[in-house]
């Protein structure tokens, strides 16, 4: 079955570091998310990527925050100087269509010390 | 705009019987309901969706919800609940006729807990 994958699984940085994390959406898929899960909170939308800009971005998704799509597969999320709450697990998801549910990676758990 | 609001945090049911998570929506238009599951460490699983059509959606591992648009409702449901089903459940709506990029805003989830 196709999935969502991530990397890394886990990441720690220092404070004021840049970070890359990285993801391959599902091959068929159009759209591309990314959310955010503070630990015990729930689940928050970062952005969305459609045809390769920027389609909607929350209040979170400030200058810090930007998202390419290098080449045909990969989607990546990166943040310029990491600051302490910026400590999230960072999940990546794609969907096929405006109809179709969104299928989520396994996460990438940041921790900015 | 749209929300999502989950009011138990948790749900304790014994195995064997039926469980109920509830959910409620706020949108504009018509919503785009999901149920998602998350267990410890793991990713969002998608369950099961409401877009248009029967207000009763099937769902994967035997999982239902009821759409009830006059109470604003998608009540997440399974008649017999088993152990493994204990997880982190999270109901998320979009609002197609918001725009942009198609966001799901999540409710705050509910932790479901199966006991023997």
């Amino acid at each position: 079955e196709p999935e969502v994958t991530q990397t890394p699984s886990h990441q720690v940085t220092q404070m004021g570091q840049e970070v890359i994390l990285r993801c391959v959406p599902i091959s068929n898929h159009l759209y591309f998310y990314w959310y955010r899960q503070i630990l015990g909170q729930k689940v928050e939308f970062l952005v969305s990527f459609y045809n390769n800009e920027i389609s909607e971005k929350s209040e979170i998704f400030d200058d810090q925050f930007s998202v390419e799509r290098p080449d045909g597969s990969n989607f990546t999320l990166k943040i310029r100087s990491t600051k302490l709450e910026d400590s999230a697990m960072y999940f990546c998801a794609s969907s096929e269509s405006v109809y179709t549910e969104a299928f989520f990676g396994q996460g990438t758990r940041l921790t900015v010390v | 705009a749209q929300s999502v609001a989950q009011p138990e945090d948790q749900v304790n049911v014994a195995e064997g019987n039926p469980l109920t998570v509830k959910c409620t929506y706020s949108v504009s238009g018509n919503p785009y309901l999901f149920w998602y599951v998350q267990y410890p460490n793991r990713g969002l699983q998608f369950l099961l969706k409401y877009i248009t059509g029967d207000n009763l959606v099937k769902g994967s591992y035997g999982f239902e919800a009821e759409f009830n648009k006059s109470q604003t409702s998608f009540h997440l449901k399974k008649p017999s609940a088993l152990v493994s089903d204990s997880a982190l459940y999270f109901c998320a709506v979009r609002d197609p006729t918001a725009g942009g990029g198609n966001k799901l805003t999540f409710g705050t989830g509910t932790q479901l807990k199966v006991e023997l």
